[in-house]
């Protein structure tokens, strides 16, 4: 299988910076995307093809690649960033073509 | 505005299939790929298969390949999902996700969920 490894948790107080990287062997060919899951709430995209951002999504969050890494940035964070944070993309054989990543539980302190 | 409207809660004894719906409005309904995605309790998205809408293709995750069926109804713009030989592993939030066709842009709407429990 593919994995996309996150850090478990990330606390962030308000007005700092959040960085929430994602580790996978294929992310250098390899596009990325961030959703952003509240509980109880249907996942929403904040980041697409790695650093696209979506209408309606606050210029706050952020995307980048580095190698075989990903990051999302928020910066400024607020209380309402709080969150589970996921990225998805794919291997670089077609074997797995969709693929979340661990994820991220975003703490506002 | 466009929407994902999924069906309701479902509760299933082992062994048994549950068929869950996914329906449409709001945009051209074969413009766009539909992804399914479930979600055991406190666990990660998982991404269980994916219907081309304009042709009816399907691709499903070597987990759930032979168990999962991915359908759709172009007339009522409405996508199906049909997992068979429930477990209790099975209990979960499935949701279905659309992605425009040929671009890799991602899941950028997603339905409500849909709470399948499978309990005897």
């Amino acid at each position: 299988s593919y994995e996309l490894t996150q850090p478990p948790s990330v606390s962030v107080s308000p007005g700092q910076t959040a960085r929430i990287t994602c580790s996978g062997d294929a992310l250098p060919k390899q596009y990325a995307h961030w959703y952003q899951q509240k509980p109880g709430q249907a996942p929403v995209v904040v980041i697409y093809k790695d650093s696209e951002r979506p209408s309606g999504i606050p210029e706050r969050f952020s995307g980048s690649r580095s190698g075989t890494t990903v990051t999302l940035t928020i910066s400024g964070v607020q209380a309402e960033d709080e969150a589970d944070y996921y990225c998805q993309s794919a291997d670089s054989s077609g074997t797995y073509p969709y693929v979340f990543g661990t994820g991220t539980k975003v703490t506002v302190l | 505005q466009v929407q994902l409207v999924q069906s309701g809660a479902e509760v299933k004894k082992p062994g048994a299939s549950v068929k869950v719906s996914c329906k449409t409005s709001g945009y051209t309904f074969t413009t766009y790929s539909m992804h399914w995605v479930c979600q055991a309790p406190g666990q990660r998205l998982e991404w269980m298969g994916w219907i081309n809408a304009a042709n009816g293709k399907t691709k499903y995750s070597e987990k759930f390949q032979g168990r999962v069926t991915i359908t759709r109804d172009t007339s009522a713009s409405t996508v199906y999902m049909e997992l068979s030989s429930l477990t209790s592993e099975d209990t979960a939030v499935y949701y279905c996700a659309r992605e425009r066709l040929w671009t890799n842009n991602g899941m950028d709407v997603w339905g409500q969920g849909t709470t399948v429990t499978v309990s005897s």
